[in-house]
């Protein structure tokens, strides 16, 4: 079983739309988590990381729910800049982050 | 703030050439990381280091893969002889690891094609 698995979509949404989707994880010890976002041909970027009470980035939403080891993301009002793919990133351990295949999302105008 | 710097940022080379990958994290974090990422296989942590120290290069594939870091500000990712198979992009990342739930920054890449 893989330390974290996806969704891989894709996900495609209108403009203005809400898209959610999830992610769980495998190790129930992970103490932290991250949603990074990956545009083609280009580096992870951290987007937000993930926090037990859940927190909210502007239109980005995330949550924890430690019980049923998954964690969500939330995209509200859609931009066409939100394109990309999402990597919901686990750390099992200390120092090393495991990442999962990624959730692609495509807005369309 | 300078970020995670990489170089070169495309390589192209015959099978069988040494490649060396170079990387600078940004300064003052102490953790960092090298990951190759590929399409079938996804973003796969190579090796890592912590304060110069190699700590854990299980995810390196096999002995023709090697990786230095001899001060805190540079770091090398060495492949000898290299294969088509070899062919992917390779990031490094940074962080300060003060406390373990602290993200990681890329570098922007390098793309490498063994012909």
């Amino acid at each position: 079983r893989k330390e974290v698995e996806q969704d891989p979509g894709p996900f495609n949404v209108p403009e203005g739309a809400t898209v959610a989707f999830n992610c769980t994880y495998s190790n129930s010890a992970s103490q932290s988590f991250f949603w990074y976002r990956q545009d083609c041909r280009k580096e992870p970027k951290l987007l937000m990381s993930v926090y037990s009470s859940g927190n909210e980035d502007g239109r980005f939403t995330a949550q924890l729910n430690r019980a049923s080891q998954y964690i969500s993301l939330l995209i509200r009002d859609s931009k066409l800049s939100d394109s990309a793919t999402y990597l919901c990133v686990v750390n099992p351990n200390d120092y090393k982050l495991s990442f999962g295949a990624g959730t692609t999302v495509t807005v369309r105008a | 703030d300078a970020g995670v710097i990489q170089s070169p940022r495309h390589e192209v080379t015959e099978m069988g050439q040494e490649v060396t990958l170079r990387c600078k994290p940004i300064s003052g974090h102490d953790y960092l990381f090298w990951y190759r990422q590929t399409m079938m296989r996804g973003l796969e942590l190579l090796i890592y280091f912590n304060n110069n120290v190699p700590i854990d290069d299980s995810g390196m594939p096999e002995d023709r893969f090697s990786a230095k870091m001899p001060n805190a500000s540079f770091s090398t990712l060495k492949i000898q002889p290299s294969e088509p198979r070899d062919s992917a992009v390779y990031f490094c990342a940074s962080s300060f690891q003060a406390y373990s739930n602290q993200p990681q920054h890329f570098g922007d890449g390098t793309r490498l094609s063994i012909l």
